[in-house]
């Protein structure tokens, strides 16, 4: 089972849907997790840090549950803009040596039609 | 300069030469990373440093070297180029404790190797 695993996609919703991607990690050592946002041939960007109490930033909804080892990213009232591919991150201290290293998961790719 | 610079942004390179790519930041980031992402299979992490004056060992090494003279820079060297070195590479810091998350991404250097 790979280290941080996520739906492919892609996902096609119209302007204003609520969609929602999951991510599921493999090693329960993981520590932070994360959620980044990468655009076409541009690079990854931080788009929030994912809470074990669940957190929220104007339309993006992140929540974590350790349980099942899994986070989940909500984005509601979808824009064109979001249009992108997002990167679920896990930071697994100590892994392999480097110090808090971050897996990345493949992306789940997004797409908002008008 | 603002966050990171890489060079070149593009490259086109014959098998068996040696290449360079050159990583700047102005951060004073303790951390920095270097990354290939391939289609497919995501982000893989090459060579890490924690601080000036070490580095280790990523997912994805062999082929790769890489030093850290100073803070400042993370240059990434291919001895001897093969196809399969044909990717998109970034370069990224972050501060010394890495659990925030946050890696700084630069550009990408994207390199098709013939």
């Amino acid at each position: 089972r790979k280290e941080v695993e996520q739906d492919p996609g892609p996902f096609n919703v119209p302007e204003g849907a609520t969609v929602a991607f999951n991510c599921t990690y493999s090693n329960s050592a993981s520590q932070s997790f994360f959620w980044y946002r990468q655009d076409c041939r541009k690079e990854p960007k931080l788009l929030m840090s994912v809470y074990s109490s669940g957190n929220e930033d104007g339309r993006f909804t992140a929540q974590l549950n350790r349980a099942s080892q899994y986070i989940s990213l909500l984005i509601r009232d979808s824009k064109l803009s979001d249009s992108a591919t997002y990167l679920c991150v896990v930071n697994i201290r100590n892994y392999g040596g480097s110090q808090g290293n971050l897996i990345f998961g493949k992306g789940t790719k997004l797409s908002v039609k008008p | 300069i603002a966050g990171i610079t890489q060079a070149p942004t593009s490259q086109i390179l014959a098998a068996g030469r040696r290449m360079t790519l050159r990583c700047t930041q102005d951060m004073r980031h303790n951390a920095m990373y270097w990354y290939r992402q391939d289609l497919g299979l995501g982000l893989r992490l090459i060579h890490y440093s924690n601080t000036a004056g070490t580095t280790g060992k990523g997912e994805v090494p062999d082929g790769y070297s890489v030093s850290r003279a100073n803070t400042d820079d993370f240059p990434l060297t291919l001895a001897s180029a093969v196809p399969s070195q044909t990717s998109v590479y970034f370069c990224a810091s972050s501060d010394s404790h890495g659990v925030t998350g946050e890696l700084f991404f630069g550009e990408g250097s994207r390199l098709t190797v013939l």
